[in-house]
């Protein structure tokens, strides 16, 4: 069956380091992959996505993601947190000529200045 | 345009009655669904619609229905609420059906309590 799990329920980071999000997937074919933001309050807005080809991908906000096929992982990464980064972050999966999206549980992210 | 609307933002029930949570888009996109996002859970498909008069059921159907007789909206109906759909409901929609390259967009979202 497809899933999505993001193992980290909750991350807290200082503003300006590193961070990554972690993603893996169980799909039978090749998925194509999603990223989502939620600010507190709004809805869901797309960071980026994976389909084919080049295996990094650029997002908006300065955030990328790579595709690891042999780990069945697509994580999130940001040089550089901002605060107004705290959010919680999706990661879902899909399949090439079906609109069904399947969400992981989310990573709710935490910045501290 | 406006985007991807829904209405009421806010809304408290009591078991058993029932309401529609209004979904609309500007766009003109052919897809449209249904999310209910519960903590711990992610979001889960409810409906989806791929045009108008043509909808199907996701993962998590029972206790909700859909109809979709324009382009522009797709409301969800709650016959007779139950504590178990106390949850914050997404509506998204896309240009095309059929195609994940296609981006969704998603609402505001309504947060509904049943009590």
């Amino acid at each position: 069956a497809q899933s999505v799990t993001q193992p980290d329920i909750h991350i807290t980071v200082s503003e300006g380091a590193s961070l990554e999000l972690r993603c893996n997937y169980s799909y039978g074919a090749t998925p194509y992959l999603f990223w989502y933001v939620q600010s507190p309050g709004q809805g869901l807005q797309l960071l980026l996505k994976y389909f084919s080809g080049d295996t990094l991908v650029q997002g908006i906000k300065g955030f990328e993601a790579e595709f690891k096929r042999s780990q069945s992982s697509f994580n999130l990464r940001k040089p550089s947190v901002h605060w107004s980064d705290a959010a919680e972050y999706f990661c879902a999966v899909g399949a090439r000529n079906t609109d069904k999206l399947i969400f992981g549980t989310g990573t709710r992210l935490q910045v501290f200045p | 345009n406006a985007g991807v609307t829904q209405t009421p933002k806010f809304q408290v029930l009591k078991t058993g009655q029932s309401m529609t949570l209004q979904c609309a888009q500007d766009m003109n996109h052919e897809y449209m669904s249904w999310y209910r996002q519960d903590p711990g859970m992610g979001l889960r498909l409810i409906h989806y619609s791929v045009g108008a008069g043509i909808t199907d059921q996701g993962e998590v159907p029972n206790g909700y229905n859909v109809s979709r007789s324009t382009t522009e909206d797709f409301p969800l109906r709650l016959l007779s609420a139950a504590p178990s759909q106390t949850s914050v409901y997404f509506c998204a929609s896309s240009q095309l059906a059929g195609d994940l390259t296609d981006t969704q967009y998603f609402g505001p979202g309504t947060r509904l309590t049943v009590l």
